[in-house]
């Protein structure tokens, strides 16, 4: 069946702008989450989904950085007055119930210039 | 504070050479030890899910172990097509993964 979707695959910004990410779990997963994985360095998780609620936000770096999820299915991931250090790959996974394996998708290559 | 090493942090082997990457933990409730593969400019792709310890999984030339503290993963026979970045992670019973850095595995014709 098809996997984990993310859009755009890449996207160049400028300094100051707004973007947002998308991702399209694997259908009938209950649990998505978003991480951010920068040159070097380990995944970071950013925030998880239950359904369209999201229990723990810890992870989001700054107030500039937020993330919905509607219909128990596609979630967005916003940026907000993008600056240099939020270049980043932003990874998107999902998994059927939360604990269990979580899928990733191929990820959204973020420049900020 | 959770954590998750890996070493080495790169591995270079030639053609069936045989070794093993290896990943440990802070012991704090570990609830389960996923191990996945990742290759340039992708996302990571899902081998194994280990719980307890003593558990063992294979696939092809992968094989996972699991201790107390920690996870090996040992390559049997490597062809060039497993050269990647093998990334560990943990759950530590909080709803989300705790990643190592990865070992970036190369293997030479």
């Amino acid at each position: 069946g098809a996997g984990v979707s993310q859009s755009p695959s890449n996207k160049v910004t400028e300094k100051g702008k707004d973007v947002e990410l998308r991702c399209d779990p694997i259908s009938g997963h209950t649990a998505l989450y978003w991480y951010r994985q920068s040159l070097g360095q380990g995944l970071e998780f950013l925030i998880y989904f239950q359904g369209n609620s999201a229990p723990d936000k810890s992870g989001l770096p700054s107030d500039r950085f937020s993330a919905e999820r509607t219909g128990g299915s596609v979630s967005t991931l916003t940026i907000q007055r993008t600056q240099q250090e939020d270049s980043a790959v932003y990874l998107c996974a999902s998994s059927r119930h939360i604990r269990e394996t979580q899928y990733f998708g191929p990820g959204t290559r973020l420049l900020v210039l | 504070e959770d954590q998750v090493t890996q070493s080495p942090e790169a591995l270079r082997l030639q053609e069936g050479e045989s070794s093993s990457l290896n990943c440990s933990y802070t012991v704090s409730g570990l609830r389960g030890l996923f191990w996945y593969r990742q290759d340039p400019g992708k996302g990571p792709e899902f081998l194994f899910t280990l719980y307890s310890a003593g558990e063992e999984k294979e696939k092809e030339r992968l094989k996972a172990t699991l201790t107390k503290k920690e996870s090996f993963l040992h390559i049997t026979a490597p062809k060039p097509e497993d050269s990647a970045t093998y990334l560990c992670a943990v759950d530590f019973g909080n709803e989300k993964l705790t990643f190592g850095t990865g070992t970036r595995l190369t293997i030479i014709p």
